[in-house]
């Protein structure tokens, strides 16, 4: 089955802690992305990837880093410096053709 | 400033209408206009529209795209309850970046 995985579902973490969010894809796709969803807010993009080793910020990349060592996995990685880090992260991957998303990972940080 | 903008925000119908759901863009080199739906957490993908005045179809849904006018329509008829959901529009641009609006809450009531 292809698709893209995220783990884990639910994390918990206290405040001042960096915490990683894993991201795999097995459809050979270039192109993966991370957006964060709060509220009333809709979508909106933190970093995206257009090819192994290379990743541009997206709107609003401050407080986060991400790495793409492999096509496969783009991790996530929240750092204590990002202010309001509790909410719904969202991966995802696309060819030319289609997008698919991941399950999601519910973030709350106290 | 990239932008997508979708009405209504919200809208409540009856089974069996047909509702329109409207998004207009403003994004410099665009690729292609995506449509999602949303109902508990990951959006499942509908359409990818990327030629204008081509209708896509899939079942009671259906889109189409004006590149001229900027905007692209989704129509879902005969309505049902299972349709509830937030519909999302996203425009993805030539470098692979994906600008979201903050979607439409349509609610079908029995």
């Amino acid at each position: 089955d292809g698709g893209i995985t995220q783990s884990p579902k639910y994390l918990f973490r206290k405040e001042g802690q960096n915490v990683t969010l894993s991201c795999e894809q097995n459809l050979n796709h270039d192109a993966m992305y991370w957006y964060r969803q709060d509220p009333g807010q809709g979508l909106r993009l933190i970093y995206y990837s257009q090819i192994v080793n290379d990743f541009q910020k997206g709107d609003i990349a401050e407080g986060y880093s991400v790495s793409r060592e492999k096509k496969e996995s783009f991790p996530l990685t929240v750092t204590s410096a990002q202010k309001n880090p509790t909410a719904f992260y969202l991966c995802a991957s696309s060819s030319r053709d289609e997008q698919y998303f991941g399950p999601g990972t519910r973030l709350t940080v106290t | 400033e990239d932008k997508v903008v979708q009405s209504p925000l919200s809208l409540v119908v009856h089974e069996g209408d047909t509702v329109t759901l409207n998004c207009s863009y403003e994004v410099t080199n665009f690729r292609s206009l995506l449509w999602y739906k949303q109902e508990k957490k990951a959006p499942t993908f509908l359409f990818m529209l990327t030629s204008s005045g081509i209708e896509k179809k899939s079942g009671r849904l259906s889109s189409i795209l004006d590149k001229k006018e900027l905007f692209s329509i989704l129509n879902i008829t005969a309505t049902q309850t299972g349709d509830s959901a937030v519909y999302l529009c996203a425009v993805e641009d030539r470098d692979d970046k994906i600008i979201f609006g903050k979607g439409t809450r349509l609610h079908i009531l029995p």
